[in-house]
């Protein structure tokens, strides 16, 4: 079955950068059509999709964080990495990474991790 | 930017049948923007329910269903049960970037 898990610092200071790795299983990130997406949602509020990188190395980011972001992957290591520059106190979210399966141009996000808080703070 | 709109708030009683709908500030919504519904549940992660308007995974309960209605994505539940009191995010494509919804929050009363 599939499984993703983020894993990554629970707290960070305001300007630094944030990097939070996906570690998944139960599906290969270099077959057709897949895809890791990430998403975050502070507490509270909405949530926010953040980028996705698909097996084939193309990358998507929201236009408003787009200058901040940065996703990479280890196909074999299982792994994608994101990393958010000039972090901020309004960036403090649980951050999900979600598998994107195949389906038409967009594709949807069946299955997701439990979340990591990140707090930023000085 | 672009904003996506769904009501802050619906109630429905044990039984009832509820419509929650997604509105697209870029115009209407069509098949085009693939929505896509999900649950969540405090304290835990979403859970993906519809996909592509109107498509389900094999754990949605029958229950839930998905369609486009007077220019907005909609979920509808009939027949909700005490358990579907959660809230609910949609979410559309827009050609390369997504962008969720501000979230309904279901009351089951």
């Amino acid at each position: 079955q599939i499984t993703l898990k983020e894993s990554g610092p629970t707290l960070v200071k305001p300007t630094q950068t944030l990097t939070l790795t996906c570690t998944f299983s139960g599906f290969s990130l270099s077959t057709s059509g897949v895809g890791v997406g990430w998403i975050r949602q502070p507490p509270g509020k909405a949530l926010e999709w953040l980028a996705l990188i698909y097996w084939d190395d193309d990358k998507r980011y929201s236009p408003s964080l787009k200058s901040r972001l940065t996703v990479t992957k280890d196909t074999s290591k299982n792994q994608v990495v994101l990393t958010m520059t000039n972090m901020d106190p309004v960036d403090t979210a649980t951050y999900y990474c979600a598998h994107r399966a195949y389906y038409g141009s967009s594709g949807y996000f069946d299955y997701w991790g439990q979340g990591t808080l990140v707090t930023v703070s000085s | 930017q672009t904003v996506v709109t769904q009501e802050p708030s619906l109630t429905v009683s044990p039984g009832g049948t509820v419509t929650l709908t997604c509105a697209s500030s870029t115009g209407a919504v069509t098949s085009g923007y693939y929505p896509n519904w999900f649950q969540q549940k405090p304290g835990q992660a979403p859970r993906s329910l519809i996909y592509s308007t109107s498509n389900k995974h094999s754990w949605t309960p029958a229950r839930f269903s998905g369609s486009l209605l007077g220019g907005k994505a909609a979920l509808t539940l009939s027949g909700v049960q005490p358990e579907d009191e959660a809230e609910y995010y949609c979410l559309l494509y827009y050609g390369g970037a997504w962008v969720f919804g501000g979230g309904t929050e279901l009351t089951v009363l």
